[in-house]
């Protein structure tokens, strides 16, 4: 089964700080994505990549990077977190089947 | 563009009663639907999946049939139980690899 892990999984983060989501999967997949989880709001597409090197904007990109080292590592960079960012983040990786991460939740005070 | 609607935020159920939860989408491309249930603290996980109209799925003790004439892939089970209390979610794939989420439903099952 896909194996794909999230780091740190909980975070308090300062407004206007900086804060860093970490994903890796050990499955080989070329895609890998990166959603937040709001009530009401279901899964939204932030950003995603097809490959090491490759980043593509999702639904809501807005205040939002993403960073695609190699195939097996996939960031979420928030260079000015705000309290709007305050959420449950989860990394996905795969094509028609996407298996998710754990979750990271983030506090943004 | 490409959406997923589900109608119902909240469905509380007695043990041992039949369920069904709504999805209908909406794309120009030939769709991949899938269901993904999410129990608490947890992260979302593949129950059901389907491209092939009028073909029941099944899994778990859930199935879905996808339909193509009323853009529809709702959920059901004949018999829910206290396990199945989570988060379900549906999910569109057009034909590329993005998936499209529906908002969910929440369903609650009580002794």
């Amino acid at each position: 089964e896909a194996a794909v892990t999230q780091s740190p999984r909980n975070k308090v983060a300062v407004t206007g700080g900086k804060v860093t989501l970490s994903c890796n999967q050990t499955n080989n997949h070329n895609n890998m994505y990166w959603y937040r989880q709001d009530t009401g709001h279901g899964l939204r597409l932030i950003h995603y990549s097809y490959g090491a090197g490759s980043t593509e904007k999702g639904d809501i990109p807005d205040g939002y990077k993403a960073s695609r080292p190699s195939q097996e590592n996939f960031s979420l960079i928030l260079e000015l977190a705000t309290p709007s960012q305050t959420s449950v983040y989860f990394c996905a990786s795969g094509a028609g089947e996407q298996f998710f991460g754990p979750g990271t939740r983030l506090t943004v005070l | 563009g490409d959406s997923v609607t589900q109608t119902e935020g909240l469905v509380t159920l007695t043990k041992g009663l039949p369920v069904m939860l709504n999805c209908t989408y909406q794309t120009t491309y030939s769709p991949f639907l899938f269901w993904y249930v999410q129990h608490l603290n947890e992260a979302p996980k593949l129950l059901l999946k389907s491209s092939t109209d009028n073909k029941r799925t099944e899994h778990q003790g859930f199935y879905a049939t996808l339909h193509k004439s009323s853009s529809s892939f709702h959920l059901q089970k004949s018999s829910v139980q206290l396990s199945d209390s989570a988060l379900y979610f549906c999910a569109l794939r057009p034909n590329y690899n993005v998936l499209y989420f529906g908002s969910g439903t929440k369903l609650t099952v009580e002794p």
